[in-house]
């Protein structure tokens, strides 16, 4: 498809189990970015990918926390030992360039809605 | 870092009236300022944006002004319609070196009233 897109749309999981959540960029982007949104609030920062590296992953809130994008493209953020604090909308997105992320339009997916009980 | 609020939380207007949306941003090196919006089931789209080197910009029924003295931009909507019900959030970057990371508002929640 043209726009980012992300699976599962809805994840139900148990407190300690390990959920992995996908998101498929927009071809050509090299910016991949993952936030955070929980009820209330706006999207909050997790991870920037330029290209394969993560370039930034200061808004990792803990160890259990990880995200790779192997070859540039497809993104998987994978979160270990699951609290119920997790649960939020998990939202990705990219952009074009991504060097200058604060100054260029991000293209978001719909978001993983996560629950964990 | 950033700090960015948005005040209200929730907005409703008849259609056909006016909405303007205000947020304000604590870094005073922050230089670009673009608003999102949010509907059910859909992914966030840019609406408009403007760089701090202008005061105002306008597409159509949309517009942002920028006061960069007072450190605080604001969304404008005129002849608002049932479709610009939405979440609106604001957002500003925090500048650290060669990378800036966006932050967002908390959202307001525009109603617009047949």
């Amino acid at each position: 498809g043209a726009g980012v897109s992300q699976t599962p749309s809805n994840k139900v999981t148990e407190k300690g189990k390990y959920v992995e959540l996908r998101c498929d960029p927009i071809s050509g982007h090299t910016a991949l970015y993952w936030y955070r949104q929980s009820l209330g609030q706006g999207p909050e920062f997790l991870i920037y990918f330029q290209g394969t590296g993560a370039a930034d992953d200061s808004g990792l809130p803990n160890d259990r926390f990880f995200a790779v994008r192997p070859e540039g493209s497809v993104s998987t953020l994978k979160i270990q030992r699951t609290e119920r604090g997790d649960s939020a909308v998990y939202l990705c997105a990219s952009s074009l360039r991504g060097r200058e992320e604060g100054r260029e339009e991000l293209f978001f997916g719909e978001g993983s809605r996560l629950t964990v009980l | 870092g950033e700090n960015v609020e948005q005040h209200p939380s929730t907005l409703s207007v008849q259609e056909g009236d006016s909405a303007v949306i205000k947020c304000t941003y604590s870094d005073s090196a922050s230089n670009y300022f673009p608003w999102y919006k949010q509907e059910l089931g859909k992914g966030s789209q840019l609406i408009i944006d403007i760089r701090s080197n202008v005061g105002e910009k306008k597409d159509q029924r949309i517009a942002v002004t920028l006061n960069k003295t007072a450190k605080h931009f604001s969304l404008h909507i005129t002849e608002t319609q049932p479709e610009d019900s939405a979440v609106y959030f604001c957002a500003a970057p925090r500048i650290t070196g060669a990378n800036s990371k966006l932050t967002f508002g908390k959202g307001i929640t525009l109603s617009v009233r047949p």
